[in-house]
């Protein structure tokens, strides 16, 4: 069974920063596509970073680009998202997703992770 | 980067049909076969419905399709259920490796 397991939401003041893990099991992490994607309270799904497969390459929404990193450890199966420079903005749930063998559709969900950025 | 536009809410009564649009640019759903749609249940993940503008992931059930023309996709329910209330997401790519999503849409089962 495919788990994706986020942890390291909290709060945090402006200004400030964070890192989000995301444990993966049940699939061949190294194989896959992973991305970030955030959800404000109460508003829209927004698509925040990409990794590929061995984290040769990486992508940011414009939002979080020079602010965000995203990395893997493909040995503990893990994702990470090194979020700087926190804004009040920033506020919100992050869903961890595998970019999937669906035309890159990001087909399995974590659970998410509330970051709430407040002084 | 601008999110892709969809109605705020849409609705229908059980047995229905409703059709959810997504419209964006010709530089992301125009562009590209790689609208996914996507159903959030309060509280809970996302859960991919369609991929590729139009194929169902194994296990999604038959009622949900999908299609596009130009510059916009749309999501059709069909035989509407009480527990398709939900909001539902379009995504598509949009070049250099980055993805957009719609503002969702909010389906209400009358």
């Amino acid at each position: 069974e495919v788990q994706l397991v986020e942890s390291g939401g909290g709060l945090v003041q402006p200004g400030g920063s964070l890192r989000l893990s995301c444990a993966a099991s049940g699939f061949t992490f190294s194989s896959s596509w992973m991305h970030w994607v955030r959800q404000a309270p109460g508003k829209g799904l927004v698509w925040v970073s990409r990794i590929k497969t061995d984290g040769s390459s990486t992508s940011y929404a414009d939002s979080v680009k020079g602010r965000f990193t995203i990395s893997r450890d493909n040995a503990k199966n893990t994702l990470y998202l090194q979020m700087n420079s926190l804004r009040a903005e920033d506020t919100a749930v992050y869903y961890c997703a595998r970019g999937g063998n669906y035309g890159g559709a990001f087909d399995y969900w974590g659970q998410g992770t509330l970051v709430t950025v407040s002084s | 980067q601008s999110a892709l536009t969809q109605p705020a809410s849409v609705s229908g009564s059980p047995g229905q049909s409703i059709t959810i649009s997504c419209t964006g640019t010709s530089s992301d759903v125009g562009s590209y076969n790689l609208v996914s749609w996507y159903q959030q249940h309060p509280g809970k993940a996302p859960k991919l419905l369609i991929y590729e503008v139009s194929q169902r992931p194994s296990g999604v059930s038959n009622r949900f399709s999908g299609s596009k023309s130009g510059n916009t996709a749309s999501l059709t329910i069909s035989g509407l259920q009480a527990e398709d209330e939900a909001d539902y997401y379009c995504c598509s790519y949009a070049g250099s490796s980055t993805w957009v999503f719609g503002g969702g849409t909010k389906l209400t089962v009358l």
